[in-house]
């Protein structure tokens, strides 16, 4: 079964400051890979997804992630964060042609961001 | 166009009661479907997924149950709820054996145990 690594739990930043995100996965096949958002109480956003193509994938509200395979990595950028970023980001992972269940959709346990003004 | 529909939005229950909450899918046929449990500083937490109707897996013995009685409808119960039973749940769906394998979210139900 595949597994998904968040590798910082909480993370606090000043306005203007670049972020970095890590995510880490284990499945040595080929991945679906997406971050979501969760702004404080509200639900669940798709912020970006990599499915093939171009490693660097543009999302909404300025982010980005670089899927780089040799590492199993899709960390997500923002080169320069606002307040409003404050909220949990999950990282994801699918595998194609999965049949589902638990190793169809594996998240990472989240990142808080803190962003003070 | 796909849609998830979620609810309640918001729930107060009392230790000791039952629950229900529902999620149903439009627009797909024969979609995978999950329930996740987000609790305060552990992340999301798959609880059970189903890959058609009346096959539900678990992922974590506790005291919940789902049931998939429809094709586009998946349940979370309780027949008695326990305090750390309080979070926020999640149904999701997703298209099987896709190349491009995305999962959809509802909006969540806010449960809180009293």
């Amino acid at each position: 079964a595949q597994s998904v690594s968040q590798h910082n739990h909480h993370v606090i930043l000043s306005e203007a400051a670049s972020l970095e995100l890590g995510c880490n996965y284990s499945y040595g096949g080929t991945v679906n890979l997406f971050w979501y958002v969760q702004y404080p109480g509200q639900h669940l956003q798709l912020l970006l997804k990599y499915f093939s193509g171009d490693p660097l994938v543009k999302g909404i509200k300025g982010f980005e992630a670089e899927f780089i395979k040799s590492k199993f990595s899709f960390n997500l950028r923002k080169p320069s964060v606002q307040w409003s970023d404050t909220a949990e980001y999950f990282c994801a992972v699918t595998r194609p042609y999965s049949g589902g269940g638990a190793d169809g959709l594996t998240f990472g346990k989240g990142t808080h961001l803190i962003i003070q003004p | 166009s796909q849609t998830i529909h979620q609810w309640p939005a918001t729930l107060v229950q009392p230790v000791g009661s039952p629950l229900s909450l529902e999620c149903t899918v439009e627009g797909t046929s024969n979609p995978n479907l999950y329930w996740y449990r987000q609790a305060a500083g552990r992340g999301l937490q798959l609880l059970f997924y189903s890959v058609g109707i009346g096959q539900i897996s678990s992922e974590v013995p506790q005291n919940l149950s789902a049931s998939r009685p429809q094709d586009r409808q998946f349940i979370l119960s309780s027949k008695k709820l326990l305090l750390s039973d309080s979070g926020f749940y999640l149904c999701a769906w997703s298209v099987p054996f896709s190349l491009y394998t995305e999962a959809f979210f509802g909006q969540g139900t806010r449960l809180t145990v009293v």
